[in-house]
């Protein structure tokens, strides 16, 4: 069984530009979430979507952004990158209600220059 | 902010049992506490969950007091492949978010 596939794995970008990433939930998984990781802040919550529809958002600014499609896979976009964009992206899927946890990616790793 | 508290690091003999605390003391009737740990450079992994009672799969048990007001995760016999940074998070179960703390960072040495 696949697991959670992130792509890319890495990624190098300038200030003030902006990058999309990508996860693959797996089959059959409805909820895919977005956490993003710094050595000063730890995982932090970016945002749920579940069936297309965002169900929860964390508290980043508007440049950050996703979507979900038909399909489950899902997108994550930030513009106007800043230095302090760099970081582990991870993205984690779930069936739905998540009794049995969130299966994680092994991430993107976004480098901001 | 997280709802839990875990020690910063800890060392485990390899072979030995590792037991790795959490307080969670303002946990709610309905919040299950969840454990994951993250090898380095790795997403992280679900080890286990539960509600009030003990449970054990594969991976390890997880020990929560009667006031579920703390929790211990144990590696019965800990490898080498069990160095990580562990998480301790308390949530509702109808899905959401996980507010992860700083976890606690497992040595085990040989």
């Amino acid at each position: 069984k696949a697991g959670v596939t992130q792509t890319p794995r890495y990624l190098i970008k300038t200030r003030g530009q902006q990058v999309t990433l990508s996860c693959s939930p797996i089959s059959g998984h409805r909820s895919v979430s977005w956490y993003q990781q710094t050595p000063g802040q730890g995982l932090q919550f970016l945002f749920e979507y579940f069936s297309e529809t965002q169900r929860n958002k964390g508290n980043f600014p508007g440049r950050f952004s996703g979507r979900q499609f038909s399909n489950s896979r899902s997108e994550m976009n930030v513009s106007t990158l800043e230095l302090g964009d760099s970081a582990l992206y991870l993205c984690a899927s779930s069936p739905g209600q998540a009794l049995k946890g969130y299966t994680f990616g092994s991430g993107t790793r976004l480098t901001v220059v | 902010d997280a709802k839990t508290t875990q020690p910063t690091s800890m060392d485990c003999a390899e072979g030995r049992a590792a037991n790795l605390p959490c307080n969670h003391s303002t946990i709610s009737g309905n919040e299950y506490v969840y454990w994951y740990r993250q090898i380095h450079s790795q997403g992280p992994q679900y080890i286990i969950h539960g509600l009030k009672n003990n449970e054990t799969n594969e991976m390890a048990s997880l020990i929560i007091t009667e006031d579920r007001k703390s929790s211990t995760l144990i590696l019965p016999h800990a490898t080498l492949r069990d160095t990580a940074v562990y998480y301790c998070i308390v949530r509702a179960n109808q899905g959401g978010k996980l507010i992860f703390g700083q976890g606690t960072e497992l040595s085990v040495k040989p």
